[in-house]
């Protein structure tokens, strides 16, 4: 089972050039997210989506967009990437309407914008 | 608006001992869900283990417990006999389920078992 899958897992951008983070799952869950980890931090919220066509604000959302176009892909689009978007990217996905079931994680990306 | 807070920014404990790590969160919902997450040096998430706010029992997965105490507002993990593969950093989070159904970390603390 390949869960959830994030790419690419490293890169390396320009201030003020654009990317998009890509994620996908294949456990028909309804719920994605997406966080940034700092070095040495928790992980803050950025998007969210409950299902395809649904998308909200988590903590931290400027410099970045989202689109939830099928159950199974939840890119999220940096338009100019600003050094203080240098983190460790995570996607993850949950499929049940209570709070038991976990989020399952990507591996993560690692972006650096210089 | 919800929040996690866990204040212990690093512990370290002797192998074989039994180690709690804090959390305490906010909520205005009745209905919400409580996760830790360990998360090794590799970089990974792993669940641990999850309360819900209307289990009566305390949560527990073989080496983990959780210390729910809900007028306290706190969810504290309890690991028994760390091992050393226990050192990490651990994290606490809710979700506020049938609302905005957002899962919220917080900023962990770093576990380190001697040997």
């Amino acid at each position: 089972n390949a869960g959830v899958t994030q790419t690419p897992k490293f890169r390396i951008l320009k201030i003020g050039q654009s990317m998009t983070l890509q994620c996908t799952q294949d456990m028909n869950h309804n719920y994605m997210y997406w966080y940034r980890q700092d070095p040495g931090m928790g992980l803050k919220l950025i998007y969210y989506s409950v299902g395809a066509g649904i998308t909200d604000k988590g903590e931290v959302p400027n410099g970045y967009n989202v689109s939830r176009s099928t159950t199974e892909d939840f890119p999220l689009r940096l338009e100019l990437a600003a050094p203080s978007q240098t983190s460790v990217y995570f996607c993850a996905s949950t499929g049940f309407v209570t709070g038991r079931s976990p989020l399952h994680f990507g591996n993560g990306t690692r972006l650096t914008v210089t | 608006a919800q929040k996690i807070t866990q204040t212990q920014p690093g512990m370290f404990v002797q192998e074989k001992e039994a180690v709690t790590l804090d959390c305490t969160y906010d909520t205005s919902d009745q209905s919400y869900g409580l996760f830790w997450y360990k998360q090794p040096s590799s970089g990974e998430m792993i669940f641990l283990i999850y309360q819900g706010s209307y289990d009566e029992q305390n949560a527990t997965e073989g080496r983990y417990s959780l210390n729910f105490q809900k007028a306290r507002k706190s969810a504290n993990l309890v690991i028994s006999a760390s091992q050393l593969g226990d050192s990490a950093m651990y994290f606490c989070a809710m979700r506020e389920i049938g609302g905005s159904e957002k899962l919220v970390f917080g900023k962990g603390m770093k576990l380190t078992v001697n040997p």
